[in-house]
């Protein structure tokens, strides 16, 4: 079956700082991944999606970057965070004609 | 274009009572429809799903939606709410000759009272 991992899944770091957030996908081959932030406990924001290796797409300028090195792999970075990048980071991958799954999210606070 | 209305914030429901959580659609073309459930600090999880075939879909935890294409609905229901199902609920929305991408609805927030 398949999983998704997620991590780390509570971070406090401080403004100015670089972020690196992991999530990688066991059991399923070329999936879509996806990068959300969820502000206040409600609605999704999609942040960054891909449907393959290297292929990245954004869907809000802003302070952060994602990047696919394997196929099962999706990384969520920035070089100096702000206060604004706080916020609840949830990945998800979807399989070519089924629902997203989730992973456990991770709570960021930058300080 | 692809859209997805949730139009209560907050839904109240006594224990025991029968539930509904809204959520209305708009796609160009033939739509994909879920449901989600959410728990504090926790990532979404998968209830149910429309894709084509019966009306009525069931999903987990006793939980049911229906699919009205004249309305453009896909209200979320359960015969008997319990005190366990109090979180967010998301609804969904994907085009089936489109986009990669879902989009979620605004979240309601179920609160069921004991």
């Amino acid at each position: 079956s398949q999983t998704i991992h997620q991590w780390p899944a509570t971070l406090v770091q401080p403004v100015g700082s670089p972020l690196s957030l992991e999530c990688t996908v066991e059991g399923t081959s070329n999936p879509n991944l996806y990068w959300y932030r969820q502000a206040a406990g409600r609605g999704l924001q999609l942040l960054f999606y891909s449907v393959g290796i290297g292929q990245i797409s954004s869907e809000v300028p802003q302070n952060l970057s994602a990047s696919r090195p394997q196929d099962r792999q999706f990384i969520l970075s920035s070089k100096k965070l702000l206060l604004s990048d706080s916020g609840f980071y949830l990945c998800a991958w979807r399989g070519r004609l089924t629902e997203a799954f989730f992973g456990q999210g991770t709570r960021l606070t930058v300080v | 274009a692809q859209s997805v209305a949730q139009p209560e914030d907050q839904v109240n429901v006594a224990e025991g009572n029968p539930l509904t959580v809204k959520c209305t659609y708009s796609v160009s073309g033939n739509p994909y429809l879920f449901w989600y459930v959410q728990y504090p600090n926790r990532g979404l999880q998968f209830l149910l799903k429309y894709i084509t075939g019966d009306n009525l879909v069931k999903g987990s935890y006793g939980f049911e939606a229906e699919f009205n294409k004249s309305q453009t609905s896909f209200h979320l229901k359960k015969p008997s709410a319990l005190v366990s199902d109090s979180a967010l609920y998301f609804c969904a929305v994907r085009d089936l000759g489109g986009s990669y991408i879902p989009t979620f609805g605004r979240g309601t927030s179920l609160i069921v009272h004991p």
